[in-house]
């Protein structure tokens, strides 16, 4: 099964929105509404900022938000601020047989 | 707070095995489901394996690129997740990450461990 695909990289400036789509198939992000999004800065382990296409976990600031639509899923950033700069993982749950794919990873960057 | 902290990586020759282990702690470690995942160099994260709480046979999901070479267990008396790795391979060579599923939320994951490092080489 392929990784979903992300773009490799997305930039804003600060107070900017920016969004990274994640596109996957009918059998993944198109069949459930089971899509995380994760925030990783270098050398560190993720963090979860969105789960079940929408939802935030506590502490993640709500300039965090994500939807769907169809195979294609989408974060957007909202208000960029300068610790937004990270790269972000998009996963989904694809059935038992895959169970979770990721994406590749978009770095983004703020000018 | 939770922790999770993995142990085990090290260098280890193409063919070689090599066992992870992770401690839980700040948790009920039995009421959990965990997941293996694993980032190589300078790449993104892929997701490797995940066990139930209970952590019989069925309750094991492997990725194609492991399946028959890895195995996912767990011992909830010890708190403790483990990851056997065999018939190691160059493309084995990863940062692997033992991690917390959040229950009821789509197989998302809100903890990680600060993952281990695996080297596959001769």
């Amino acid at each position: 099964q392929s990784a979903l695909t992300q773009p490799p990289s997305a930039s804003g400036s600060p107070g900017q929105s920016v969004t990274i789509s994640c596109t996957g198939a009918g059998s993944d992000v198109g069949a459930y509404n089971y899509v995380s999004w994760y925030q990783q800065y270098p050398g560190k382990a993720p963090r979860l900022m969105i789960y079940e296409v929408s939802k935030r976990p506590s502490g993640v600031p709500n300039r965090f938000s994500g939807s769907k639509s169809g195979n294609t899923a989408s974060l957007t950033v909202s208000g960029l601020q300068a610790e937004d700069e990270a790269d972000y993982y998009c996963s989904s749950f694809a059935g038992i047989d895959n169970f979770i794919l990721f994406g590749g990873g978009t770095k983004l960057t703020v000018l | 707070q939770v922790q999770l902290v993995e142990s085990g990586g090290g260098v280890v020759q193409p063919g070689g095995s090599l066992r992870l282990s992770c401690a839980a702690s700040g948790l009920t470690f039995s009421n959990f489901g965990m997941h293996w995942v694993r980032q190589a160099p300078g790449e993104g994260l892929e997701w490797v394996a995940f066990i139930q709480f209970a952590g019989t046979e069925s309750d094991k999901y492997y990725a194609d690129s492991v399946k028959g070479r890895f195995t996912i267990s767990r011992d909830n008396s010890k708190n403790t997740l483990y990851l056997q790795m065999n018939s190691l391979r160059a493309e084995d060579t990863a940062v692997y990450y033992c991690a917390k599923d959040q229950p009821n939320s789509g197989w998302s994951i809100d903890y990680w461990g600060q993952g281990t490092l695996v080297a596959v080489s001769s």
